[in-house]
């Protein structure tokens, strides 16, 4: 049982480089959300979608994008990395929203130089 | 729109009760969380409340919500050096489909 997985763990990216953080679940779970976490603020939605080719705007979403063309597959996209992306992104996913616990992923700790 | 709060930091014994407290401010949620957070991982979650009850219970862990108050917390009983880590408490909002956490609360447990 793999869960939530997400990669890579660790990145180190340049101003102005794009990249994208993979998720991936293998429960097919139809809800799937990234979320950032910064220091004392605890996680902000950054874009939720639930189910495949449906996507939607969380609280933060401004310099992200992300896709959903498969179930299995989340991935979140840093279209010009900033400074003030360095962060810790969670992927989470569950089997529809509401009282379904939500599973996260261990996370990817990103920096921004 | 919704805000959660929570104190920052926690210190207790291992073997005392500890009480996490939690605030929200959107009414109209239907369930209320608590998560758990060790170091370099994700979030676990601990147990959740729907928001017609007033108490949760689940062996260590027991919810008390007052929705008058708009005040969550998470009691564990009995609490443990394992216990320690950051806690967080998370509500939905009205649509259902994003949950506004709190900042977290550190539990730190001393032997």
């Amino acid at each position: 049982n793999a869960g939530v997985t997400q990669t890579p763990k660790f990145q180190v990216l340049k101003t102005g480089q794009s990249m994208t953080l993979q998720c991936a679940q293998d429960m097919n779970h139809e809800y799937m959300s990234w979320y950032r976490q910064d220091p004392g603020m605890g996680l902000r939605l950054i874009h939720y979608s639930v189910g495949a080719g449906i996507t939607d705007q969380g609280e933060v979403p401004n310099g992200y994008n992300v896709s959903r063309s498969t179930t299995e597959d989340f991935p979140l996209r840093l279209l010009s990395a900033a400074p003030s992306q360095t962060s810790v992104y969670f992927c989470a996913s569950s089997r529809i929203f509401g009282n379904q616990p939500q599973h996260f992923g261990d996370g990817t700790r990103l920096s921004i130089l | 729109g919704e805000d959660v709060e929570q104190s920052l930091f926690l210190s207790v014994r291992e073997g005392d009760s500890s009480v996490i407290n939690c605030t929200y401010t959107d009414s109209s949620s239907t369930y209320l969380y608590w998560y758990k957070q060790e170091p370099g991982a994700g979030l676990q979650l601990l147990t959740y409340i729907f928001s017609n009850m007033d108490m949760k219970q689940d062996q260590r862990l027991t919810v008390l919500l007052n929705k008058k108050d708009k005040h969550l917390s998470l009691r564990i009983a009995d609490t443990q050096t394992g216990d320690s880590a950051i806690y967080f408490c998370a509500e939905n909002n009205n649509a259902g489909n994003m949950l506004t956490f709190g900042g977290g609360t550190r539990l730190m447990v001393k032997p």
